[in-house]
């Protein structure tokens, strides 16, 4: 099972949005609707942000929201404040099968 | 409140095995698939397995088959994950995760361990 892609970076200046895609196959986000976002600060573990697709866990700010199309899968942070500066994991179930994106770090300018 | 609590750092010398556990409480332990993620340091995450502690049923990324063993105490509410024939590539820290869904394997996972660095190093 190859990991989900995304882009490495992406950056944007507070009050801005920033969007992160994540792109897999029929296989998984493309089969599945149970893809999860995740934010990782530094030394620490990872925060669910996102469940099955567009869903946020409750105490997540609705300034994050997840969507779908087909095989990609996007997470977008609106009104990007100083503290959403980490990184960002995507993952999906596929079927007796889990996988995670490679991850993508924001930097708020 | 939930907790997931791991044993401590290791370091272990290549060919070696080592058995990481992971402590659970503030809910009901048989209820709710237990993963296993592993960070290597600077590198992204890596899902290693899953297990049920219900009926101790498990399922491997095909990556770690033959190497990764995940069991469950039920009587202490404790999974434990042990990765035999170590190299310097299983230098990472590994983390047992929660999944969010009662009964039910959905991939999200809500609540994480504190992490257990294993280093290999002769």
């Amino acid at each position: 099972q190859s990991a989900l892609t995304q882009p490495p970076s992406a950056s944007g200046s507070p009050g801005q949005s920033v969007t992160i895609s994540c792109t897999g196959t029929s296989s998984d986000v493309g089969g599945y609707n149970y893809v999860s976002w995740y934010q990782q600060h530094p030394g620490k573990a990872p925060k669910l942000m996102i469940y099955e697709v567009s869903k946020r866990p409750s105490g997540v700010p609705d300034r994050f929201s997840g969507s779908k199309s087909g095989n990609t899968a996007s997470l977008t942070v609106s009104g990007l404040q100083a503290e959403d500066e980490a990184d960002y994991y995507c993952s999906s179930y596929a079927g007796s099968n889990n996988v995670f994106g490679t991850g993508t770090k924001v930097t708020v300018l | 409140q939930v907790q997931l609590v791991q044993s401590g750092a290791e370091v272990k010398k290549p060919g070696a095995s080592v058995k990481v556990s992971c402590k659970a409480s503030g809910y009901t332990f048989t209820s709710y698939y237990m993963h296993w993620v592993r960070q290597a340091p600077g590198q992204g995450l890596e899902w290693m397995g899953i297990i049920n502690p219900s009926d101790g049923s498990t399922s491997y990324a095909q990556k770690f088959q033959g190497r990764v063993t995940m069991t469950r105490d039920t009587s202490t509410s404790t999974v434990y994950m042990e990765l035999s024939s170590l190299r310097s590539e299983d230098t990472a820290v590994y983390y047992c995760a929660r999944d969010q869904r009662y009964d039910f394997w959905s991939g999200s996972i809500d609540y994480w361990g504190q992490g257990t660095l294993v280093t290999v190093s002769s």
